[in-house]
């Protein structure tokens, strides 16, 4: 079955660690996303990536760090200077990087839950 | 820039009772419009979604009406289960260039039987 996959599902984060999380899909998709998300807060855009070998911040780039190497995989760096971690973090693709078409709906993962020790 | 506002929630109903989840919207242009759940625990699924005015979508029971005039894709169900108790986001993305996708702060569906 075609799909985003996200792992792990939890992770636990110790003061100063760097922890990365992976993400990986096999739906053949241009765009990959990853997102924030906080209780009452929706979701926030952290970094996204139209084409492999490039990405572009989001709304909340500061202290995470992404790659792009390759089209099936977009992991998320959370860093020691992430000061405030914990969250529900989810990534997401779709198909191209043109916006506005309804090929444009973008798939979700189910996410990691991040923690700090 | 582009907004969506959803109701507050959690919004507590009892199986087979109507359903209305308010979302309204600012934007330029023509977004496409979105209603995404999740249940817990889990990633967001598209529940429905509506690309130009008028435009109605549908899944599971679920409708949404694209009003370009009130600015609005309000999420309705003529007779809620349990098992729709979940948090729902509107989303919408813009119509020119590369748009992000951006969300309202979600509602909670409670059902009980």
């Amino acid at each position: 079955d075609g799909g985003i996959t996200q792992s792990p599902k939890y992770l636990f984060r110790k003061e100063g660690q760097n922890v990365t999380l992976s993400c990986e899909q096999n739906l053949n998709h241009d765009a990959m996303y990853w997102y924030r998300q906080d209780p009452g807060q929706g979701l926030r855009l952290i970094y996204y990536s139209q084409i492999v070998n490039d990405f572009q911040k989001g709304d909340i780039a500061e202290g995470y760090s992404v790659s792009r190497e390759k089209k099936e995989s977009f992991p998320l760096t959370v860093t020691s200077a992430q000061k405030n971690p914990t969250a529900f973090y989810l990534c997401a693709s779709s198909i191209d990087r043109w916006s506005g078409t309804y090929k444009n709906i973008q798939y979700f993962g189910a996410g990691t839950r991040l923690s700090v020790l | 820039g582009n907004s969506v506002t959803q109701m507050e929630g959690p919004v507590t109903l009892s199986e087979e009772a109507f359903l209305t989840i308010n979302c309204t919207y600012t934007a330029t242009g023509y977004p496409s419009l979105f209603w995404y759940v999740q249940y817990p625990g889990e990633g967001l699924q598209l529940l429905l979604k509506a690309t130009k005015a008028d435009d109605k979508g549908s899944n599971k029971g679920f409708e949404a009406t694209y009003r370009k005039e009130t600015t609005s894709f309000h999420l309705e169900k003529g007779s809620v289960q349990v098992s729709d108790s979940a948090v729902y986001f509107c989303a919408l993305k813009g119509d020119t260039g590369f748009q992000k996708l951006v969300f309202g702060t979600g509602t909670r569906l409670l059902v009980s039987p």
